[in-house]
């Protein structure tokens, strides 16, 4: 079963200007992760976030983690065109170690 | 360098075969996973390894077997039970067990019935 559910499903913007992805998941999780994917791809990890961890920072990327609303955050900032790629989120539960994807975000990105 | 390597990255099948996809990894990671990727849509994992000989269903395990002899390795089989094959088909590991760390993946096999 898909556990994250990205919003929206397809991003369109202009190089420079900062893109935000929304994530929300349905079950506890002991972390939250984030995986980009150029078309055709394998998925490439970005960054991770702990249940117990409300911010992350890794260059231009910064998520958020709200526990409570079950919801997290991508914010890519000053974008650039190689940045265009599928964003997925993906949750490992605390009872076992196996991860769920959500369906990503499609974020195009034109120079 | 270390990685993930899945073979082949193309692969074709008539119906009613049986087909293996490759992946090895020589990242020493002790877990393993398959996941299924249908066109605009996320992964959904079939089956996940843990340690060595070990094995557990994912949540769409129907129609495909694997097998966990070596700690390097976790071939799929996509047999002829599984009525639509024809996906991208992701191999990833992570370690320790997955917990508190990135999953590395392959590059991915794209297989199509014929």
């Amino acid at each position: 079963s898909q556990q994250g559910e990205e919003d929206p499903q397809a991003l369109s913007i202009q190089e420079g200007e900062n893109a935000t992805m929304n994530c929300s998941y349905k079950t506890s999780i002991n972390n939250l992760q984030w995986y980009r994917q150029n078309s055709g791809r394998g998925l490439v990890h970005l960054i991770l976030i702990r249940s117990n961890e409300r911010e992350k920072h890794s260059g231009r990327l910064r998520v958020t983690l709200d526990t409570s609303k079950k919801s997290s955050s991508l914010l890519i900032t000053a974008s650039r065109a190689a940045d265009t790629a599928s964003y997925f989120c993906a949750t490992v539960p605390y009872n076992n170690n196996d991860m769920r994807f959500g369906a990503g975000t499609r974020l195009t990105v034109k120079p | 360098d270390g990685g993930i390597t899945q073979s082949p990255k193309y692969l074709f099948r008539k119906e009613g075969q049986n087909v293996t996809l490759s992946c090895e990894q020589n990242l020493n990671h002790d877990a393993m996973y398959w996941y299924r990727q249908d066109p605009g849509q996320g992964l959904r994992l079939i089956y996940y390894s843990q340690i060595v000989n070990d094995f557990q269903k994912g949540d769409i395990a129907e129609g495909y077997s694997v097998s966990r002899e070596k700690k390097e390795s976790f071939p799929l089989t996509v047999t002829s039970a599984q009525k639509n094959p024809t996906a991208f088909y992701l191999c990833a590991s992570s370690n320790p067990g997955g917990k508190g760390y990135g999953y590395t993946f392959g590059s991915g096999t794209r297989l199509t019935v014929v």
